[in-house]
């Protein structure tokens, strides 16, 4: 039961132009959101996270979107850079159980590829 | 400050015989997560422990693993009887058990365990 997926195993995109990442989670108990870059041979980088209660959050490049009702968010990067090429990764938590620490559901990861 | 320690970065054992893998939070996060990447796949939740306690083991095999993180000293995870199916790259993650949104998960490298 895969509750959160990320549908684009790759993508490939021109230094400069944005990158959108998305991903698509079936449990409505999630409600933090966090994505984390991954170099090979590197555990995962956190980047950046998004609580339920907004619908965007912004750090430099970096725009997560969540659409609650879609059950959907995506993350911008504009401009890409070449060293941006990495697998990214998005997670989600539920704050279920009163706590707002516990285990991360991860999507499949996307290979983002930022061509020079 | 540095930031979550994991030890061996790789380990190869034969099948049969046991595997430790050693975890340092970072400096004032009491909180540590195991996940497991098998290869082409996302990370998987495998257990959470804070110091002395086990709070969440649904993601851990229920035969030949165990995890603990001892009141001095590091989280270790424990695999017995190695299994060729057991070749992953582990990570550990740490935070500070925050209350409320914001308690970010951080990385260690990774263990790259390979069973002959």
């Amino acid at each position: 039961d895969q509750q959160v997926k990320q549908n684009s195993p790759s993508l490939s995109v021109q230094e400069g132009r944005i990158s959108i990442l998305n991903c698509d989670y079936t449990n409505s108990m999630f409600d933090y959101f966090l994505w984390y870059k991954k170099y090979p041979a590197e555990g995962p980088t956190f980047l950046i996270s998004i609580s339920s209660i907004k619908d965007k959050n912004e750090d430099g490049r970096f725009t997560v979107f969540l659409n609650k009702s879609a059950k959907h968010l995506s993350l911008h990067i504009v401009p890409s850079q070449p060293g941006d090429s990495a697998v990214y990764f998005c997670a989600a938590k539920s704050n279920a159980g009163g706590t707002s620490y516990g285990k991360l559901t991860f999507g499949q990861g996307t290979i983002l590829t930022v061509h020079p | 400050n540095a930031g979550v320690m994991q030890n061996p970065r790789h380990l190869v054992r034969r099948r049969g015989q046991e595997a430790r893998l050693r975890c340092s939070p970072m400096k004032g996060h009491s909180h540590v997560y195991w996940y497991r990447q098998l290869p082409e796949e996302g990370l998987k939740f495998m257990v959470y422990l804070q110091k002395e306690n086990i709070i969440d083991e649904s993601g851990m095999p229920k035969e030949r693993f165990s995890a603990e993180f001892p009141k001095e000293g590091p989280s270790i995870l424990r695999i017995q009887q190695v299994v060729r199916g057991d070749s992953a790259a582990y990570f550990c993650a740490s935070s500070e058990g925050l209350a409320g949104f914001g308690d970010t998960q951080y990385f260690g490298p990774g263990t790259r365990l390979t069973v002959l």
